[in-house]
């Protein structure tokens, strides 16, 4: 079936490298993609989205791309904290208002010192 | 400040116990959702809420009843809990518009034992 997926269930990096996570979306039909940020015992949490129409998205640290012509979708992270050691999730959002957000199955972001 | 709370934070029970899960936005958002996420940290769609209606009711056992009292609030009726029931529980809320980001919140740990 279709479905978002993600290429590694976990990272590692060390703290002031860039960190990439990536994910793999099946339906060309999808318009709007999010990326959230979950730690832990916390609810997801937005960090950037990026409509079809577009390749790249930047927000301070981070940056989004969507390549249509692969479904690849991947959230750049600038100088990598240890704050940002979480589980992170793509999701996709097709058609109509209301619609659930399918999510992928998560990537495990740890930044040691 | 709170934009999506939810009440409680944990609950532990019984099998065969009914139990209400409470959320509630201050974001002013007309469509609300429910959120299932087991213990691999898959996010998965229960139900969907525009301004009081149902618009969205995945395969969900019927033992679970979702109600809207206002568009503010969407709460979460289970009966006969499960072994199976356990999880994490996150409401969610948007607005009623293509492509617009869900806000979560910190979820509901339910523990059936």
């Amino acid at each position: 079936g279709e479905s978002v997926g993600l290429h590694l269930p976990t990272l590692s990096v060390q703290e002031g490298d860039n960190s990439i996570i990536n994910c793999a979306y099946s339906n060309s039909a999808s318009d709007y993609f999010i990326w959230y940020k979950q730690e832990s015992g916390k609810g997801p949490q937005f960090i950037i989205d990026i409509r079809s129409n577009m390749d790249k998205r930047q927000g301070q640290r981070v940056t989004v791309l969507l390549n249509k012509t692969v479904k690849h979708l991947s959230l750049q992270i600038a100088a990598t904290q240890p704050g940002d050691s979480a589980v992170y999730f793509c999701a996709e959002n097709r058609g109509q208002a209301g619609t659930a957000l399918i999510f992928g199955k998560g990537t495990t972001l740890s930044v040691s010192s | 400040d709170t934009a999506v709370s939810q009440t409680p934070k944990y609950l532990v029970t019984q099998m065969g116990n009914d139990k209400s899960i409470k959320c509630e936005q201050n974001l002013g958002h007309d469509t609300m959702y429910w959120y299932k996420q087991d213990s691999k940290k898959f996010l998965k769609i229960m139900f969907s809420y525009n301004n009081k209606e149902l618009i969205i009711n995945e395969t969900v056992p019927n033992r679970f009843s979702p109600k809207s009292p206002d568009k503010a609030h969407l709460n979460l009726h289970i009966n006969s809990l499960e072994l199976g029931d356990s999880a994490v529980y996150f409401c969610a809320s948007s607005k009623y518009r293509q492509g617009e980001t869900q806000y979560f919140g910190p979820g509901t740990r339910l523990l059936v034992l």
